[in-house]
């Protein structure tokens, strides 16, 4: 079974710049999480989508972040413009379900603003 | 308060030794208690899964969750340098919109 992709693995821009990151979850899982990870903490919910319908999007800074999840598979999520404290890693997730709680995670986008 | 407490390290210990990980939380409403292990580098894994309180054990590893006093452990016996990771805590309510919410992680280093 093929994991969760995500790219690119690295970006590095300015602040006040825009960024935007891929993921293709696992095939057939109905669910997909974007996390932001700032460095020392523990991941934090960005957006949950059950299909292409978001399910949970409470701590999306939605002044500037921005995702969609076309067709039910792939998703996006958008940055614009970019701050200092955006400097993360995100992290794609998928499950089969909304109650199943075994997560893939991707292995991330290491987001540096300067 | 933050709803999920993490010890916070980073922890050493020698190869072979019983290593003990824990969290606390303040939500009752948690039913679902998760350890995920985090890799330098990639995408954190899932490592234990245990619904409601109890024990679970998986090879070296025991998950201990105690609802009444909002405790959940993590015990590694003989670890091994491949342990060598971030171990991170996760919580879920019931219900259809639930999410997971992380602990900050602890780093743990097992010296061969």
């Amino acid at each position: 079974e093929a994991g969760v992709a995500q790219s690119p693995r690295y970006k590095i821009i300015e602040k006040r710049q825009s960024v935007a990151f891929w993921c293709n979850p696992i095939s057939g899982h109905a669910t997909l999480y974007w996390y932001q990870q700032i460095l020392g903490q523990g991941p934090k919910l960005l957006i949950q989508f059950q299909n292409n319908g978001v399910v949970d999007d409470s701590q999306l800074p939605k002044d500037r972040f921005s995702a969609e999840r076309l067709k039910g598979v792939d998703s996006t999520l958008k940055i614009q413009p970019a701050k200092l404290e955006d400097s993360a890693v995100y992290l794609c997730a998928s499950s089969q379900g909304v109650l199943n709680y075994g997560y893939t995670f991707g292995s991330g986008t290491r987001l540096t603003v300067v | 308060q933050k709803e999920v407490e993490q010890d916070p390290g980073p922890l050493s210990v020698p190869e072979g030794a019983i290593v003990s990980l824990n969290c606390t939380y303040s939500n009752s409403a948690f039913q679902y208690f998760m350890w995920y292990r985090q890799y330098s580098r990639k995408g954190p894994e899932l490592l234990m899964y245990t619904y409601s309180s109890g024990n679970k054990e998986d090879g070296r590893f025991t998950a201990q969750v105690d609802k009444s006093s909002k405790y959940i452990s993590l015990f590694i016996r003989d670890s091994q340098p491949s342990d060598s990771a971030t171990y991170l805590c996760a919580m879920a309510e019931a219900g259809a919109n639930s999410k997971l919410t992380f602990g900050k992680g602890i780093t743990l280093s097992v010296r061969p």
